[in-house]
């Protein structure tokens, strides 16, 4: 079982361009979350999803971000038109179902905006 | 204020020291989670509480849910314990597993 695997693990791109995060969970987990890190900040929920549905983006900014998690293949979590403030790093964390019990991180995705 | 305090934000402890973690929450809490960052790392679980205590090696977490406190204790620490210890709830009421973090607290534990 490789765990929650999120990639690239760095990833930099200039102003305007499009950022795209990749999150694979552990296998039998279909509950995904978004959390990012700002420099010197705690972890912030984003959003939410199971197979195909986002339950919560209460933590999405409304612009330019944009989530989801198809039927086959990993969640993404998708940045348009990346400014310097979106620099961060992202995690991904995965559960089998709503509840606690084998929540598990990946390893995040480290966005460099220049 | 934050919904999730931890303190103290920054310890710097002696390798061989008894470390203590506190977490306090405003709000009620479904779990409480404790996590480990190591810098430019990802993040570990190490462990999920809704009452009581639990142990594993040299960690132990406590959690008392009438005073919405925690604990995190670090028996004989080790410089490899030198991470980022970050308190999370699982608030009532919101969705599935969403957890809310504390701001964390940088341990350093020199040789």
């Amino acid at each position: 079982n490789a765990g929650v695997m999120q990639n690239p693990r760095h990833l930099v791109r200039r102003r305007g361009q499009e950022a795209r995060l990749r999150c694979s969970p552990m296998k039998g987990h279909s509950h995904v979350y978004w959390y990012r890190q700002l420099p010197e900040e705690g972890l912030k929920f984003m959003v939410y999803l199971q197979k195909e549905n986002i339950i919560d983006e209460s933590g999405m900014p409304k612009e330019r971000f944009s989530a989801e998690f198809p039927k086959e293949g990993p969640s993404i979590l998708r940045i348009q038109q990346v400014v310097r403030g979106d620099s961060a790093a992202y995690f991904c964390a995965s559960s089998p179902r709503p509840g606690d019990v084998g929540y598990t991180f990946g390893s995040g995705t480290r966005l460099t905006v220049v | 204020k934050n919904e999730v305090e931890q303190s103290p934000q920054n310890l710097t402890a002696q390798e061989g020291e008894f470390i203590t973690i506190n977490c306090s929450y405003s709000v009620g809490i479904s779990a409480l989670h404790w996590l480990q960052q190591h810098p430019g790392g990802g993040i570990v679980s190490l462990f999920m509480l809704s009452s009581g205590k639990k142990k594993h090696g040299r960690l132990i977490a406590t959690i008392n849910i009438q005073e919405k406190h925690s604990s995190l204790h670090i028996t004989a620490s080790h410089p490899r314990d030198s991470a980022v210890y970050i308190c999370a709830v699982r608030v009532m009421g919101t969705s599935g597993s969403r957890l809310t973090f504390g701001e964390g607290t940088q341990l350093t534990v020199n040789p």
